[in-house]
């Protein structure tokens, strides 16, 4: 069964700094990865979709990578701003035909002014 | 493009009393259709997929039920709530192909009193 882990739990950096956030996965036979943000009180936004055949993809300020073999990904949020607050979601699809996500817990981010 | 909607944003209900969820999604045609509940302090829980209209997988036992009476249209129901299903219950759908995006609506927070 995967198993989707992130740390930090939280995260707490002054404004303009470079951060990265972590994810990791178990089964490594992954179709791909995305990465979300969650707003308090908010649905999901998606941020980045990595395919299984990529290493990376970029959005802006933010980057991530993808690394099946070692079974991680991170999410790179340059320049980080007030406005990036939020609770960051990795999540991978299952095999299955229905394409379910399995989400770890989450990364707490906050964006001191 | 496409949209997902989803109503009402908030709800507080009785226990005991039914449960009508319901979830919409515009510009795209066969979906596979989510429900998922985020408990306080806790990760994304599947609750109920479905790949096709009327075809409901469930990952979970519990008070809950689904319906998909049209294509796009998901229904997460309940005939008697329970204090424990108090949560914040998000709708999502993502496309037929293996390397599909999922998209998340803006999420219902169900208090059951």
């Amino acid at each position: 069964k995967q198993e989707v882990t992130q740390i930090p739990a939280a995260l707490s950096v002054p404004e303009g700094e470079n951060l990265v956030l972590n994810c990791s996965f178990t089964d490594s036979a992954i179709y791909n990865l995305q990465w979300f943000r969650q707003d308090p009180g908010k649905g999901l936004t998606s941020l980045l979709l990595i395919q299984s055949s990529q290493r990376e993809q970029t959005s802006g300020r933010l980057n991530a990578s993808l690394d099946k073999s070692s079974g991680r990904s991170t999410l790179y949020i340059a320049a980080s701003q007030p406005g990036d607050s939020a609770t960051y979601l990795c999540a991978v699809p299952n095999s299955g035909s229905a394409r379910q996500l399995t989400f770890g817990s989450g990364t707490q981010l906050t964006v001191l002014p | 493009s496409q949209t997902i909607h989803q109503w009402p944003a908030t709800l507080v209900q009785p226990v005991g009393s039914p449960l009508s969820l319901e979830c919409t999604v515009e510009g795209t045609s066969n979906p596979n259709l989510y429900w998922y509940r985020q408990a306080a302090g806790r990760g994304l829980q599947l609750l109920f997929y479905s790949v096709g209209i009327g075809q409901i997988s469930s990952e979970v036992p519990q008070n809950l039920s689904a319906s998909r009476p049209q294509d796009r249209q998901f229904i997460l129901s309940s005939k008697k709530l329970l204090l424990s299903d108090s949560g914040f219950y998000l709708c999502a759908w993502s496309g037929q192909g293996r390397n599909t995006e999922a998209f998340f609506g803006q999420g219902t927070r169900l208090t059951v009193v």
